[in-house]
């Protein structure tokens, strides 16, 4: 596997359910990001990892809740979701260190739908 | 907040034709970039371009920092390019701040 991998691709649940989404990346970066892309909304910065700490967390609801275990891996835990959440959640990732070129790499996404 | 407009919102080419991309945007910032949405969502790498004029293939893009915008070039455009383009800047720790977007529809 190259660049950065999402699982699942597309996942539907209800408002009651727990699921998790999983971002891995094989680049070397050491931060991590989750976004959200709505329908004609332009993309959010959810959370942001850099060295497996958090370094921003953009006012998201609790129902989100993130997870960085190391430097390759970041999941996105979700728990009693509302219709309006549904939307594309996108990963990226990105060098962090001085002199490093901060270009940020994205993964497929996971379309989620709750019902 | 720092605002990112891109122009125009929606554009439709004949294959073969070159087109323009604009992204204005309001503050002093640190780096940018240009994504090339796919339809199935992926977000794909153009250009990491905080100054000055880069060319890849058929595309090319020029930012003028010290004037707050940025330029995407598509030469002989390809149905293949059909999505949406976004720029993207970055200000502070590692945070991008999406434009607002430009739809692509190239007909053959």
């Amino acid at each position: 596997e190259t660049g950065v991998t999402q699982t699942p691709r597309h996942l539907v649940m209800g408002m009651t359910n727990k699921k998790s989404l999983k971002c891995e990346q094989h680049l070397g970066h050491n931060a991590m990001y989750w976004y959200k892309q709505s329908a004609k909304k332009p993309l959010e910065l959810m959370f942001v990892y850099s060295l497996e700490e958090r370094v921003e967390n953009n006012s998201v609801p609790s129902r989100f809740s993130p997870e960085c275990p190391n430097s390759s891996h970041l999941f996105l835990h979700l728990h009693t979701l509302q219709p309006e959440d549904s939307a594309l959640y996108l990963c990226a990732s990105s060098p962090d260190a001085p002199g490093q070129v901060y270009e940020q790499y994205f993964g497929p996404g996971t379309r989620l739908t709750v019902t | 907040g720092i605002q990112v407009e891109q122009s125009p919102p929606d554009l439709i080419l004949q294959e073969g034709a070159n087109s323009t991309l604009r992204c204005n945007f309001s503050d002093s910032v640190n780096n940018l970039q240009w994504f090339h949405q796919n339809p199935w969502g992926q977000l794909i790498n153009l250009f990491y371009i905080p100054s000055g004029t880069k060319q890849n293939g058929r595309l090319s893009a020029t930012t003028v920092a010290t004037e707050r915008y940025s330029l995407l070039y598509i030469s002989s455009s390809q149905t293949t390019d059909s999505g949406v383009y976004f720029c993207a800047v970055r200000i502070g720790f590692q945070k991008l701040v999406f434009g607002t977007g430009t739809r692509l529809l190239v007909s053959p």
